[in-house]
């Protein structure tokens, strides 16, 4: 079945330390890639887009991602994270439709 | 700025009463999307029209309709809104499949009361 998996529910870090957020996607082909964060009571906001090319993307934030195709994953990553950072962060696809699917979110939380 | 709008930020309605959420767009994109999220989850696609053709997904509930008028609106109408239905609701547009850019308003939250 189609579908995009975060495996991280919850994730805890200290402020500074690195911060890797995972998702794997089952599609046919490999669909456009996104990571969107959200914090409380907010919208989504786009950290970073892929659609071909470069398999490392630079986003907003300080924040980069890698596509590795044969593990069918667009992990997220930071090298050392602010306590502003703490939000929802959702990966998301889009298959070679108009849709764009979610995944089912990591809820980051960054210690001092 | 082209952006996508959406009012109100916060909504309350009673139990059962109909209520209208309105999107509107600057950017002339093909495609708009409603999504429902609720507390603690994601975001979830409820229908989305490409120009004028209407496509529903099959587990949204019949209480839920949309309409679009013309290219720069569209509206999400809850007939007889149930206290499951207090969510933010998220209104999107794109230029269509394979356009890969998507552009989110900031949502309309909705209590049920």
């Amino acid at each position: 079945a189609q579908s995009v998996t975060q495996p991280d529910i919850h994730i805890t870090v200290s402020e500074g330390a690195s911060l890797e957020l995972r998702c794997n996607y089952s599609y046919g082909a490999t669909p456009y890639l996104f990571w969107y964060v959200q914090s409380p009571g907010q919208g989504l906001q786009l950290l970073l887009k892929y659609f071909s090319g470069d398999t490392l993307v630079q986003g907003i934030k300080g924040f980069e991602a890698e596509f590795k195709r044969s593990q069918s994953s667009f992990n997220l990553r930071k090298p050392s994270v602010h306590w502003s950072d703490a939000a929802e962060y959702f990966c998301a696809v889009a298959p070679n439709t108009d849709k764009l699917i979610f995944g089912t979110g990591t809820r980051l939380q960054v210690f001092p | 700025d082209a952006m996508v709008i959406q009012n109100p930020r916060y909504q309350v309605t009673q139990f059962g009463k109909p209520v209208t959420l309105s999107c509107s767009q600057t950017l002339n994109h093909n495609v708009m999307y409603w999504y429902q999220q609720k507390s603690s989850q994601a975001p979830k696609l409820l229908f989305h029209y490409y120009d004028k053709d209407f496509n529903n997904e099959a587990d949204t509930p019949d209480n839920f309709q949309s309409r679009r008028p013309n290219t720069s609106f569209c509206f999400l109408d809850i007939r007889s809104p149930g206290l499951g239905d207090a969510a933010m609701y998220l209104c999107a547009t794109s230029r269509g499949a394979g356009s890969g850019g998507y552009t989110f308003g900031s949502g309309t939250r909705l209590t049920v009361v």
